[in-house]
């Protein structure tokens, strides 16, 4: 079975600086997908960016971009610029079927003014 | 477009009564998911639909978890006989298909659920 995990509970940072969030997974599988989800206080969850397990090129999304270390199987999250708004749960989440997503525990970022 | 919706966005109950939860998909989304989230479990995958048909529902907690869906398009998670364990949030995403490990899932605003 794939694990996930975030082995940052919290984490803080100062508006306007850079932050990186933690993850690491585990499966035998060699074809397949990981997200950061962003989840605020609405409950909302909303995908931040995904990452193909056979690209070697780390996915960005404007401030937003990726460490994925295949080898390693680790997929880090770096915000850049972080701004009040980026305050949430992220979750980092593997997919490798046709099923649902393995979700890590979470890290709450804040994000202090 | 509209997005995902579930009814209702809060659910409190009593110890032993059954519920019902509702999620309208994306339209035209022929995957639709269910998870749980739980301070003590995290989030949790429970069951998925392709269509209509739910391949795998050994993610259910218990028996007393029951899924539908008709028409490919609205799904309903029922809880019998409810217990204080099954408080939590019941988030639901679809996607486009399922057999696309990529596709994202856009997830509902989630409905809480608190049985006293």
């Amino acid at each position: 079975a794939q694990t996930v995990t975030q082995s940052q509970p919290e984490m803080s940072v100062q508006e306007a600086e850079t932050v990186t969030l933690s993850c690491t997974y585990d499966t035998s599988e060699s074809d397949y997908y990981l997200f950061w989800y962003k989840q605020p206080p609405s409950r909302q969850m909303i995908l931040v960016i995904r990452q193909e397990a056979y690209k070697q090129q780390n996915a960005t999304e404007n401030r937003f971009s990726v460490n994925f270390q295949k080898a390693a199987k680790s997929f880090s999250l770096k915000i850049s610029d972080s701004q009040l708004g980026d305050a949430a749960m992220y979750f980092c989440a593997y997919s490798g079927g046709a099923d649902g997503l393995t979700f890590g525990k979470g890290t709450h970022l804040i994000i202090q003014p | 477009g509209a997005g995902v919706s579930q009814s209702p966005s809060n659910k409190v109950t009593e110890k032993g009564k059954d519920v019902e939860l509702r999620c309208d998909p994306i339209s035209g989304h022929t995957a639709l998911y269910w998870y749980r989230q739980s301070l003590g479990q995290g989030l949790e995958f429970l069951i998925y639909f392709q269509g209509n048909s739910a391949p795998d529902k050994s993610g259910l907690p218990s028996d007393r978890f029951s899924a539908e869906r008709t028409g490919g398009s609205v799904s309903t998670l029922t809880i019998q006989r409810t217990q204080q364990e099954d408080s939590a949030v019941y988030l639901c995403a679809s996607s486009l298909a399922s057999t696309g490990k990529s596709y994202e899932q856009y997830f509902g605003p989630g409905t809480r659920l608190t049985v006293t």
